[in-house]
């Protein structure tokens, strides 16, 4: 079975552009979730998507954004980028069942200047 | 506040010798317990995991302890390798099956 792919991998914008990123979990699941990790932090939840619905979201500003399409693909958007959005940006798939673990991409590493 | 915490921020360990990794949460209601590598610039990889009714699971070099009464578990990894040199995070699912993560503790096997 394949695993979760993300992309792109690498990533240069400039302040003030958007990004759009993407994520293809796992055949079979249909939960997405993402997550932000700046140098020296752990893992700042996102949102997750299940069924193309946000069910979860942690404490972003509105210039994050995401969906979920029917395929289960997810797309993850930030508009007018700022210095502090440089990040490796993380997907994870899951079943979302009790116990469920969550499966990542190996990220997207965005770098804004 | 932080639900799930990891005070080592660091942990140097000989090759060979046991690793214990530490992890504390404050929510009696969490019932599932997970805990993931994570290499530089690659995304977390699933270890071990271990349900509130358990006290211990096992895998391989990887241990995982449970006390529920003082809400804290452990990950033993016995004997140390170097390719285990990476961040651990320990996590907890809540109600709405979402993860709440620890700050991870760097674990460094030494020669």
């Amino acid at each position: 079975k394949a695993g979760v792919t993300q992309t792109p991998r690498y990533l240069i914008k400039t302040r003030g552009q958007q990004v759009t990123l993407s994520c293809s979990p796992i055949s079979g699941h249909r939960s997405v979730s993402w997550y932000q990790q700046t140098p020296g932090q752990g893992l700042q939840f996102l949102f997750e998507y299940f069924s193309e619905t946000q069910r979860n979201k942690g404490n972003f500003p509105g210039r994050f954004s995401g969906r979920q399409f029917s395929n289960s693909r997810s797309e993850m958007n930030v508009s007018t980028l700022e210095l502090g959005d440089s990040a490796l940006y993380l997907c994870a798939s899951s079943l979302r069942d009790r116990g469920g673990t969550q499966y990542f991409g190996p990220g997207t590493r965005l770098t804004v200047l | 506040d932080q639900q799930v915490k990891q005070n080592s921020p660091s942990l140097s360990v000989q090759e060979g010798r046991i690793s214990i990794l530490n992890c504390d949460y404050t929510n009696s209601m969490f019932d599932y317990f997970l805990w993931y590598k994570k290499y530089p610039a690659e995304g977390p990889t699933f270890l071990i995991s271990i349900s509130s009714i358990k006290d211990k699971n096992e895998d391989g070099r990887f241990t995982v302890f449970l006390n529920k009464s003082a809400k804290h578990l452990s990950l033993h990894i016995v004997p140390s390798q170097p390719g285990d040199s990476a961040v651990y995070f320990c996590a907890v699912q809540d109600s709405n099956y979402q993860l709440i993560w620890g700050a991870g503790t760097k674990l460094i096997i030494k020669p």
